[in-house]
Formats: C-alpha cells, structure tokens, sequence
C-alpha cells in the first residue's frame, strides 16, 4: 500500500524558521514533490527532490533522504501570507506519472 | 501563458442531472489530469490522460467520464452523482507524463450534489 504522513497542524511566528516533515512507504518512487496550498486555492509548485540532499530555492529549501523514505521542508524568514497547507507528494507509476498526496500540513503563521 | 483555467467555478446539481466540468491549458502540456479533493483533505487522483489517450483511471465509478478532445482541452461529464461526489474538482496538467515535471493546478470547480 502507499502511505504518506506528514503533521496535521503547525504553528511558527513571523520571521522564524519552520520544518515541515514527510515521510512516506510507496510501491515505488519516481520524485517527491512539496505543494502549498492557501484555502480554497489551487495547490502551486514548490519543489522537487529525486536525489538525496538539499535543494534550496529562496525562502524554502526541501530535503530527501531515499533510504529513509524522508522528507523536509524548510521555511525561512517566515511572513503571514506562508500560511497555508503544506502538501508532500510522491510520484510513482510506469510510462505516465501518479502522485499520492500526504495528508497535508496545516502552517499558522503568527505575528 | 502558464495557467489552467477551469470552468464553471462552482456547480450544483442535482442526483438525477447531467452535467461537465471543463479545463483548459495553453502551455503545450500532453498530460493532463483530473483530481478529486474533499474538505481538508489532500487531492486524490482520478484520471490521467497522456497524449490525449486515457493512461490512468483510479477505478472511478463510471457516473465520471472523462473526455480529451485535444492536447488543450479536458472534460469531466457527471451523471447520477451522489451526494458523497460534492467535492472540489482539480484539474492539472504537466509537459508530459514523466515523473519529474511538475503539475499546474488550476482553480478547481466546487461541486454540491444535493
């Protein structure tokens, strides 16, 4: 079966620094992706990790480690408008991309 | 032009209706996909389209059908739905089916079934 957990809520204050984790046991792995989401919005693009290691962009930086079938994301300097759903997802399949979404993880960001 | 449009934005229909939902892209995207996300729940997958050719179904009841009838359009038809189908319809889309592109979500169609 595919599973992908991530925290339900979190709470961080403006200017902080916040760790949102991941980790995930799926059938097979092609890529992990982190999605935000701000109510009643499309998800957006983060990032993406296939290989180990840090990838930073901006504010945010995401890590994955594939042995340990875990994930990070990093966000710096946080500002009230970070505040959202935060959506790991994993992609798997053949010839044609699946993703299977984590549960999600809800950021308030407080002044 | 890097957005995906869906129309209509909000929809109510009844069990007995027939209605679609419709997406759009302009980007040159072969892979389109169609999501299903309940209230603070994460989307999940119903159908993918790579090519204009149906390459995924997440065994949907059939009341969904989708349809591809180009490279930039994508259609859900909804027949005899229940009320447990109310839910915000996603539509995505990325290059092509592979694993490390990403998806552009458009803004979804928020569905009542009453």
């Amino acid at each position: 079966g595919q599973n992908i957990d991530q925290p339900t809520e979190m709470t961080a204050t403006e200017g902080a620094i916040v760790q949102i984790n991941c980790t995930y046991q799926t059938s097979g792995f092609n890529g992990l992706f982190w999605y935000q989401q701000h109510a009643g919005e499309a998800p957006t693009f983060l990032s993406y990790n296939v290989l180990d290691g840090l990838e930073e962009k901006g504010r945010f930086s995401s890590f994955l480690s594939r042995s340990k079938g875990y994930s990070y994301l990093l966000l710096k300097e946080l500002q009230m408008k970070d505040s959202a759903s935060y959506l790991c997802a994993v992609a798997y399949g053949g010839a044609t991309n699946k993703l299977i979404f984590g549960t999600g993880t809800l950021l308030a960001v407080q002044p | 032009d890097t957005e995906v449009t869906q129309t209509p934005k909000h929809l109510v229909m009844g069990m007995t209706n027939k209605k679609s939902l419709k997406c759009e892209q302009h980007m040159g995207h072969r892979a389109m996909y169609w999501y299903k996300q309940k209230a603070k729940k994460p989307p999940e997958l119903m159908f993918v389209y790579s090519y204009e050719k149906l390459s995924i179904n997440e065994s949907v009841p059939s009341r969904f059908s989708p349809e591809c009838p180009n490279s930039s359009l994508l259609n859900l038809h909804l027949h005899a739905l229940q009320p447990e189908d109310s839910a915000l319809y996603l539509c995505a889309s990325s290059q092509d089916g592979d694993s490390s592109n990403e998806q552009f979500f458009g803004p979804g169609t928020r569905l009542t079934v009453l």
